[in-house]
C-alpha cells in the first residue's frame, strides 16, 4: 500500500523567512512524486514533480529515498505563497496518485 | 484554451436526494478522474477514467456512488440516497493519459455539495 503523510496542518511563517513543507511516503517501489498547489479561489494545480527536477516559482523539492521524504523547500517566503500545498505520490506505471491531507502556508508580511 | 469545467458549482440537497455532478475535460484528455475534498482529509480518489478501457472504481467509497463517461469525454458522478457525510467538494481532472505513468493533471474549479 501507499501513502502520503503530511505532518503539518498548518505553517507559518514571515516574509523572507526560509520555509519547509514536509512530506513522508510509504511505497515499496520506485515512486513519482509531485506538489500540488492551491492557491486561494483558485484551482488545485501541479507546483513540480520530482523527475523534473525544476524549480517553480522558487521552490524546489528533493527526493531522498532513505528517509522516504519529498519535502518542499523554498529560501525566502513571499506573502503570494500562501496557499495550501498538497504532496502526492503514484506508484511506477500507476496512473493513480495517492494524495496527502495538504499543508496550509501562511506568509505573514 | 479551456479548462475543465464542473457544473454546478454549488449543490445544496436534502438527505436522501440522488445527485449528478457534471465534468468536462480538456479536448483531446483521454484520462478523467473524480476525487473527493473533504475538510482536513486531503484528496480521496473515487474513479479514475482511461480511454475506452473499464474504469477504475476502486476508490469509490459505496454503492452509492457511480460515474460514467460518455462519449471518451463528459463525465457525470451520480450520488444516490445521499447522506450528511458526502457533503465534500467533488473535483474532477483530466490529463493527456499517455506514457507510462502519471502525468499532469488539470483540475476543475469543483462541486461543492451541501447534504442538509
Amino acid at each position: 500500500a501507499q501513502r502520503v503523510t503530511q505532518p503539518e496542518k498548518l505553517l507559518s511563517v514571515f516574509k523572507g523567512a526560509p520555509v519547509e513543507l514536509k512530506c513522508n511516503y510509504s511505497y515499496s517501489g520506485s515512486p513519482e512524486l509531485f506538489w500540488y498547489v492551491q492557491y486561494s479561489r483558485q484551482r488545485l494545480q501541479l507546483l513540480l514533480r520530482h523527475i523534473s527536477r525544476e524549480s517553480i516559482k522558487g521552490f524546489t523539492a528533493d527526493l531522498n529515498k532513505g528517509e522516504t521524504s519529498f519535502h518542499l523547500k523554498k529560501p525566502f517566503a513571499q506573502e503570494e505563497d500562501s496557499a495550501m500545498y498538497y504532496c502526492a505520490l503514484s506508484g511506477r506505471g500507476s496512473y493513480i496518485p495517492t494524495f496527502g491531507r495538504g499543508t496550509s502556508l501562511i506568509v505573514h508580511p | 484554451g479551456a479548462g475543465v469545467s464542473q457544473s454546478p458549482s454549488n449543490k445544496v440537497t436534502e438527505k436522501g436526494k440522488d445527485v449528478e455532478l457534471r465534468c468536462d475535460p480538456i479536448s483531446g484528455h483521454t484520462a478523467l478522474y473524480w476525487y473527493r475534498q473533504s475538510l482536513g482529509q486531503g484528496l480521496e480518489f473515487l474513479i479514475y477514467f482511461q480511454g475506452n478501457s473499464a474504469p477504475d472504481k476502486s476508490g469509490l467509497p459505496s454503492d452509492r456512488f457511480s460515474a460514467e463517461r460518455t462519449g471518451g469525454s463528459v463525465s457525470t458522478l451520480t450520488i444516490q440516497r445521499t447522506q450528511q457525510e458526502d457533503s465534500a467538494v467533488y473535483l474532477c481532472a483530466s490529463s493527456l493519459g499517455r506514457g507510462n505513468g502519471p502525468d499532469e493533471q488539470y483540475f476543475g474549479p469543483g462541486t461543492r455539495l451541501t447534504v442538509t
